[in-house]
């Protein structure tokens, strides 16, 4: 099956900090979407990335479609203790009808 | 406006019982789909439904099903439940099916442990 594989697994940064964190398929996705969960809660869709070589900001959030389709990466800048959590890359298929997400990555700021 | 809503939000049951979970989407979301999450990991895909069709099915057991009704909302079904279906059952609604209409938004979830 399809499988995404997210890096790194989890950061420590101080606060102030830029972060960075990627996702790489051996599989084509037509869509991206970055997606972060705080305990308990569902995860919140922080952007969404329909083109190869695309490049979205949300805020203090930028994230780009690889030009292969195969890969993501999420870049956090300026970082605050709010940006804590768990940050999960997914993948939708062509015509595809579910999400594959990767294993998140763990963020924590030392504030 | 009222996100995606679950229930219930947290439910424990004893091995061989089974278990209903509902959802209720976005106000104009036709698609509902299902995603179990084991600590530690990114939530599976379990169903999608469309239009009270089901649009796909993930790699579980028949044990899982799920059915959605003409409002648009959906319930999951767990039987014979065993251990390993403890987890964070997520529901999601989308607009639609497939590209641009791909984006998933998630209800917080019902939280199942067995015993």
């Amino acid at each position: 099956g399809q499988q995404l594989n997210q890096s790194p697994q989890s950061m420590f940064i101080q606060e102030g900090e830029d972060v960075s964190m990627n996702c790489t398929s051996s599989s084509i996705f037509n869509t991206w979407l970055w997606y972060k969960q705080d305990p308990g809660e569902g995860p919140v869709l922080l952007i969404a990335l329909y083109k190869a070589g695309e490049l979205t900001s949300n805020g203090r959030l930028t994230a780009q479609f690889g030009i292969t389709r195969k890969d993501s990466f999420l870049n956090i800048s300026a970082s605050i203790p709010s940006d804590v959590g768990i940050y999960f890359c997914a993948g939708l298929m062509e015509y595809g009808n579910k999400l594959v997400f990767g294993a998140g990555t763990i963020l924590r700021v030392k504030s | 406006d009222a996100g995606v809503t679950q229930s219930p939000t947290h439910l424990i049951k004893t091995r061989g019982q089974h278990v209903t979970l509902r959802c209720s989407p976005i106000s104009g979301h036709k698609s509902v789909s299902w995603y179990q999450q084991v600590l530690g990991q990114g939530p599976q895909f379990i169903f999608q439904y469309y239009e009270k069709e089901e649009r796909g099915r993930g790699n579980f057991p028949d044990r899982f099903s799920a059915r959605q009704f003409p409002n648009y909302s959906s319930e999951l079904n767990v039987n014979a439940l065993l251990l390993g279906d403890s987890a964070l059952y997520l529901c999601a609604s989308s607009l639609g099916v497939g590209m641009n209409t791909g984006e998933l938004f998630f209800g917080e979830g019902s939280r199942l442990t067995v015993l």
